[in-house]
């Protein structure tokens, strides 16, 4: 059964920052990845899909890679803003399993 | 429609009713799935219908839960007996294909007294 895990659970950090997110799962099998974004109280927006032929993807200042063969995917935000608090969590799309997300907050 | 549509955005119910909650997926769009999300949890998977099917149930928790896709477009999502421990947010995604990117509605926020 595959395994979704985030790390870290939670991070805070000052406005401007660079930082990763990170997404790891334990059957490398998979379809395709896919990271999204939840604010409080809110459902799920989608921000890139990365499918298993492809090693990242890139949106604005979201860059999504894959590495398959290690079982990890990172989510790199640059230049952070306080508009990006909110819960980032990846889906290994096929197995339909989540990660618990990771708690972002930027501030100003 | 342009959306995924869940209806309602909120439930509240007795303990032991029964409930149902409604998902209208993107048109023409084949794969249905059910989430449901309890609060600083990420989403735990229930069941996913490939049109009229459903190709995987194994998320279901008991025999409470049951779902159905009769025309291949809006979803039903049925909770016998009502817990309190069924208190959650029930999220609904659809896409073109399996394993293709999901799209989210707003999910039904269910309360359970």
């Amino acid at each position: 059964k595959q395994e979704v895990t985030q790390i870290p659970a939670a991070l805070s950090v000052p406005e401007g920052e660079n930082l990763v997110l990170n997404c790891s799962f334990t059957d490398s099998a998979i379809y395709n990845l896919q990271w999204f974004r939840q604010d409080p109280g809110k459902g799920l927006t989608s921000l890139l899909l990365i499918q298993s032929s492809q090693r990242e993807q890139t949106s604005g200042r979201l860059n999504a890679s894959l590495d398959k063969s290690s079982g990890r995917s990172t989510l790199y935000i640059a230049a952070s803003q306080p508009g990006d608090s909110a819960t980032y969590l990846c889906a290994v799309l096929g197995d339909m399993r989540f990660g618990a997300g990771t708690r972002l907050t930027v501030k100003p | 429609g342009a959306g995924v549509s869940q209806t309602p955005s909120n439930k509240v119910t007795e303990k032991g009713k029964y409930v149902e909650l409604r998902c209208d997926p993107i048109s023409g769009h084949t794969a249905l799935y059910w989430y449901r999300q309890s609060l600083g949890q990420g989403p735990e998977f229930l069941i996913y219908f490939q049109g009229t099917g459903a190709a995987d149930d194994s998320g279901l928790p008991n025999d409470r839960f049951f779902a159905v896709r009769p025309e291949g477009s809006v979803s039903t999502l049925k909770i016998q007996r009502t817990e309190r421990g069924d208190s959650a947010v029930y999220l609904c995604a659809s896409s073109p294909d399996p394993g293709y990117g999901y799209t989210f509605g707003s999910g039904t926020r269910l309360t359970v007294v």
